[in-house]
């Protein structure tokens, strides 16, 4: 099947930075990528729809100036949490589907911690 | 969007055959059914997809009443490795829809 692959798998960054979050689609061009968001014993929230050379599309409830995405080729899409506090700790996810396919396929995710 | 009902949790043993049922009532014609499966830190991955009867893969089967309203997903002989949540969704064909994840069925399969 398709690969899609995140970066990194777990990050620790202190209160009030940023970090970025890279996904990639390896073998296949995605103009939409999606990113979600999964507390612990929870299931996936999405974030927000990542689309290629456009503005991505937030879920109500995501704030799009803390959660910078930017999707700036067919492979990658990238989410930028800016002035992380310990409450964006979290496991984020990103998908994508080849083209037109109603398959996604999904990064192995990203733990972050905020200390 | 067709929102998903499944049990929040199943046990079985090693060589059993389990079986996990979800209900999508408001389901469209346009929809497709679709397992995935998430172990603890990964993203979900792939298992089974249906649009109506009976699909089966190397890994599992999705049997689809007529009605569509429900379906249900088999896993034959499973592992200590089948261990994980499995997650049935409603898929709408129509591009590149957004999935909405539903709470999940936690499987623990014991020795």
């Amino acid at each position: 099947g398709a690969v899609v692959s995140q970066h990194p798998s777990w990050v620790i960054c202190k209160s009030g930075t940023s970090v970025k979050i890279e996904c990639r689609s390896l073998d296949f061009q995605a103009t939409t990528m999606f990113w979600y968001r999964q507390f612990p014993k929870q299931s996936l929230m999405l974030m927000a729809t990542s689309n290629e050379g456009s503005k991505a599309t937030y879920e109500q409830g995501v704030e799009k100036d803390k959660f910078l995405i930017n999707h700036a080729s067919l492979t990658l899409s990238t989410l930028t949490v800016t002035s992380a506090h310990p409450e964006d700790s979290s496991f984020y996810i990103c998908s994508a589907n080849p083209d037109r396919n109603l398959m996604a396929f999904f990064g192995q995710g990203t733990r972050l911690t905020v200390v | 969007l067709a929102k998903t009902t499944q049990p929040i949790s199943m046990d079985s043993y090693e060589g059993q055959e389990v079986n996990i049922t979800c209900s999508h009532n408001n389901i469209a014609t346009n929809d497709y059914i679709t397992w995935y499966q998430q172990f603890p830190s990964q993203g979900p991955r792939f298992i089974i997809q249906g649009y109506k009867t009976k699909v089966t893969n190397e890994v599992a089967s999705l049997f689809i009443p007529a009605d569509r309203k429900s379906s249900t997903l088999s896993l034959p002989r499973v592992s200590l490795s089948d261990t994980a949540v499995y997650y049935c969704l409603v898929v709408t064909n129509s591009g590149y829809s957004t999935l909405t994840f539903g709470k999940g069925t936690m499987l623990l399969v014991s020795p």
